[in-house]
């Protein structure tokens, strides 16, 4: 079975500038998850999705970030403009279930985010 | 503030030594509970999953978690550690509640010295 996967691996741009990390969940998995990982922290959610409604988006900075999944498959993360606390690795994960019944979740290997 | 708390940032230890890792969570209902394990330059992965029954969960790789529910606390335990277990340990959990948000404590560094 095809994990999660996530592009780019890995990403440098200066602050004020944009960028975009784009998700791919395991097939068939409802539920699709944008975390960020700051070093020496734990994953914090961003924002979750229930196919291809918004679940949580209560930590998102929605002031730069914005996130969507079209057709409740793939998912884009986007930081516009970036700042420097916004370096960091960027997990998409995904989850057969949701709610009572999520489970594990199932994670990709992450976009680490350097803003200068 | 609703938390997870793992109490060592860093562990060393040497090979076959015993380990044991921290974790509380500050939500008061019934919750999920969740060891995943990030090896170096890989994905995070699941370890071991408390969802109901014995308190005592084994997982992956001679791992096992206790889940003491008076305590708010599952801790995680191997009784032999080798070098391969050199990675960075999280505790998560998943409250029954409007959101069932899985959150995560801030992680347990382990490194295993040959």
């Amino acid at each position: 079975e095809a994990g999660v996967a996530q592009s780019p691996r890995y990403k440098i741009i200066e602050k004020r500038q944009s960028v975009a990390f784009w998700c791919n969940p395991i097939s068939g998995h409802a539920t699709l998850y944008w975390y960020q990982q700051i070093l020496g922290q734990g994953p914090k959610l961003l924002i979750q999705f229930q196919n291809n409604g918004v679940v949580d988006d209560s930590q998102l900075p929605k002031d730069r970030f914005s996130a969507e999944r079209l057709k409740g498959v793939d998912s884009t993360l986007k930081i516009q403009p970036a700042k420097l606390e916004d370096s960091a690795v960027y997990l998409c994960a995904s989850s057969l279930g949701t709610g009572i019944n999520t489970g594990e979740l199932f994670f990709g290997e992450g976009s680490r985010l350097t803003v200068l | 503030a609703q938390s997870v708390s793992q109490h060592n940032h860093h562990v060393i230890l040497s090979e076959a030594a015993s380990l044991e890792l921290g974790c509380n969570y500050s939500y008061g209902g019934t919750v999920n509970l969740f060891w995943y394990v990030q090896y170096p330059g890989q994905h995070l992965q699941l370890l071991l999953k408390y969802f109901s029954g014995d308190p005592l969960v084994k997982g992956i790789k001679g791992f096992e978690a206790e889940f003491i529910k008076s305590k708010f606390s599952f801790n995680l335990r191997k009784p032999s550690v080798q070098w391969s277990d050199t990675a960075e340990y999280f505790c998560a959990v998943i409250p029954f509640s409007n959101d069932y948000k899985l959150s995560f404590g801030a992680g347990t560094t382990v490194t295993v010295r040959a």
